[in-house]
């Protein structure tokens, strides 16, 4: 069974970091591309960043881009989301997805909630 | 902003069929493959349908997906009160090199 644990959110104020985790079981991780997702209160999903399965590949939304990095340590069978320079506008609820090998569709973590406030 | 987009909301009766429309480009999906997915309340998502009409293990055939030229349709047949909950459309944006999601829908069963 896939399943995918994040960790690492709470509350920072605004131009702080945070890095956000995601452990990976159940499947061979080092094959799969690996996402963030967001979801900020009352609001739609908004896709944040995603790594091709050997980290070739990475790409980020225009929002977030120049302040937050996507990684992932294969060995460790884990992702990572460092947060860097937030703003109020990134509080949300921040879900580690797994795509599919080919084709479309995310599997989804519970999701990690970062709030950003004074 | 989303750069897909669903009705904010649809409504059925229990045992009724609704559809749900996910419209974008040729940049999104036009030329990619389209996925849905479900969120209950309190949730996280959960996928519905892959790969334009694909069900993933688990789900019920009353889900069906489908793409037509650069826009998706969810069917849900057989209406049923867990059914009630937030529907998005996602894909691959080729021009953006992003991923995409629609506006979301919220399904409600009268």
């Amino acid at each position: 069974e896939v399943q995918l644990v994040e960790s690492g959110g709470g509350l920072v104020k605004p131009g702080g970091s945070l890095r956000l985790s995601c452990a990976a079981s159940g499947f061979t991780f080092s094959s799969y591309s690996m996402n963030w997702v967001r979801q900020a209160p009352g609001k739609g999903l908004e896709w944040v960043s995603s790594i091709s399965s050997s980290s070739s590949y990475i790409y980020y939304a225009d929002s977030v881009k120049g302040r937050f990095t996507i990684s992932r340590d294969n060995a460790k069978n884990s992702l990572y989301l460092q947060m860097n320079s937030l703003r109020a506008e990134d509080t949300a609820v921040y879900y580690c997805a797994r795509s599919r090998l080919v084709g479309s569709g995310l599997d989804w973590g519970q999701g990690t909630l970062v709030t950003v406030s004074s | 902003q989303s750069v897909l987009t669903q009705p904010p909301s649809v409504s059925a009766a229990p045992g009724q069929k609704v559809t749900i429309s996910c419209s974008g480009s040729s940049s999104n999906i036009g030329n990619n493959y389209v996925s849905w997915y479900q969120q209950l309340p309190g949730t996280a998502p959960k996928l519905l349908i892959y790969d334009n009409n694909k069900r993933p293990s688990g789900i019920p055939d009353r889900f069906s997906g489908s793409k037509s030229g650069t826009s998706a349709t969810l069917g849900i047949t057989g209406l049923q009160t867990g059914d009630e909950a937030d529907y998005y459309c996602g894909t691959w944006d080729s021009s953006l090199s992003e991923g995409v999601f629609g506006t979301g829908t919220k399904v409600t069963v009268l």
